[in-house]
């Protein structure tokens, strides 16, 4: 079982629609929790970054953490066409290495 | 601009050669990490400096890999004798308080 488990999609949704992207973790251990969007052959750019449980919004951008069934989620609301690249989640236990989901990629249709 | 450059951003060359990378961050920062992201996989984690000192190496790093931060600032990543297993994108990243900010990666294709 890989620590950081995420649906590799491919998700489509309409322009305007909410979308809700998921990872589940094995790993207790992990405290710090992001989301990068990554654009086809560019490196991961870092969306959301977080520590606690609970939401954190920033623009149309939400990033949800429940440590206790250890799952997280980003949600994007009013989805633009620009928003169409692969998202990758990413944990941490310390100053330490990343472990990273597959990657959904999603595309939003005009 | 993501902080952090990375040279060359795509090498291409055949099997059994050795290829360089580089990774320079724009700004000085203690933590330097190395990934390698294949198609339709997140990245994974190769190594990681703490100013000169290589701290952590996966299981990944076979004795064909070799990373270096001479003087706690840029670094490099090397690979001998490479094999066509070892294309993939080669992230470099660099280290806030615990974010990771990454640079455009180094696109390797090994014919």
């Amino acid at each position: 079982q890989k620590e950081v488990e995420q649906d590799p999609g491919p998700l489509s949704v309409p322009e305007g629609a909410i979308v809700s992207l998921n990872c589940t973790y094995s790993n207790s251990a992990f405290q710090y929790f992001m989301w990068y969007r990554q654009y086809s052959r560019k490196g991961p750019e870092l969306l959301m970054y977080t520590y606690s449980s609970g939401n954190k919004e920033d623009g149309r951008f939400t990033a949800q953490v429940d440590k206790s069934s250890k799952y997280i989620s980003l949600f994007i609301r009013d989805s633009q066409p620009s928003d169409s690249a692969t998202y990758l989640c990413a944990m941490a236990s310390g100053a330490q290495k990343l472990v990273f989901g597959q990657g959904t990629r999603l595309t939003i249709n005009p | 601009d993501t902080g952090v450059s990375q040279n060359p951003r795509h090498k291409i060359t055949k099997r059994g050669q050795n290829v360089t990378f580089r990774c320079d961050p724009i700004s000085e920062h203690n933590r330097l990490y190395w990934y390698r992201q294949t198609l339709g996989q997140g990245p994974e984690f190769l190594t990681y400096f703490q100013n000169e000192a290589q701290l952590e190496k996966s299981r990944l790093l076979s004795d064909r890999f070799s990373a270096e931060r001479p003087k706690g600032s840029f670094s490099t990543l090397e690979i001998q004798r490479t094999e066509q297993g070892d294309s993939a994108m080669y992230l470099c990243a660099y280290a806030g308080l615990d974010e990771q900010f990454f640079g455009p990666g180094t696109r390797l294709t090994v014919l």
